[in-house]
């Protein structure tokens, strides 16, 4: 089971803004608990796309960034492109359950 | 550049024992936290554990009772341990450097398969 929730789909056109939201609990991401990101394309391992909920490790483009609000958090990619098709999982930690993943999110460019 | 690699039996049976072995390279295993997470087919990621270098481990609480994470800072390796397999522990298991708290998982294994079937 997971405590962070996201849409299980977003899709948009090349060129379009997409956002992902990650929807947690006054246990994980509304105890002040960073929010990292990752961006799983087909066939691959997780790769880390945010960090400490709005910062991006080197080599990861501008057109992705991050926000935390109370007890959620939201991805962005601005400007989609065909190679940001791939599944996004948001990550925290919890107070009980210790580390946490959202429940995924595939985006689609239409 | 950190690498990392998973080894270990891609088939297990049913109430035996799950090990596998990640082999960290281009840098020491004795300067950061190191992870397991699994994903079972076509689903999402569950985190089953860290370790720190000095052998402080944190597990899911839902796993915890089967779950024994290892280092071997000798060797730049850590490990994991599964007891009592059934068929819903089978997965793409991967290794990582970080933890779940302040310390993302920045580097990832290619991550390996392990089937629990009879």
């Amino acid at each position: 089971q997971s405590v962070l929730t996201q849409p299980p789909s977003v899709s948009g056109a090349p060129g379009q803004r997409v956002t992902i939201s990650c929807t947690g609990s006054s246990s994980n991401i509304g105890a002040n608990y960073d929010v990292h990101w990752y961006q799983q394309l087909p066939g691959t391992a997780p790769k880390l796309l945010i960090y400490g909920n709005n910062n991006r490790p080197s080599g990861v483009p501008d057109r992705f960034s991050g926000s935390r609000s109370d007890t959620s958090a939201s991805l962005a990619i601005t400007g989609l492109q065909a190679e940001d098709e791939a599944d996004y999982y948001c990550q925290s930690y919890d107070s009980s359950l210790k580390g946490v993943f959202g429940t995924g999110t595939k985006v689609t460019v239409l | 550049q950190v690498q990392l690699q998973e080894s270990g039996p891609g088939l297990v049976k049913p109430s035996e024992t799950l090990f596998l072995m990640c082999t960290v390279s281009g840098g020491s295993i004795s300067t950061h936290y190191w992870s397991w997470i699994r994903q079972p087919p076509g689903k999402g990621l569950e985190w089953i554990g860290y370790i720190y270098y000095s052998g402080n481990t944190n597990y899911n609480p839902s796993l915890k009772s089967r779950v024994t994470i290892s280092v071997d800072t000798s060797k730049n390796q850590f490990s994991l341990r599964l007891s009592s397999v059934t068929v819903a522990d089978t997965a793409v298991y991967y290794c990582a450097r970080g933890a779940v708290r302040s310390n993302p998982l920045d580097y990832w294994g290619q991550g390996t398969l392990v089937t629990v079937s009879s």
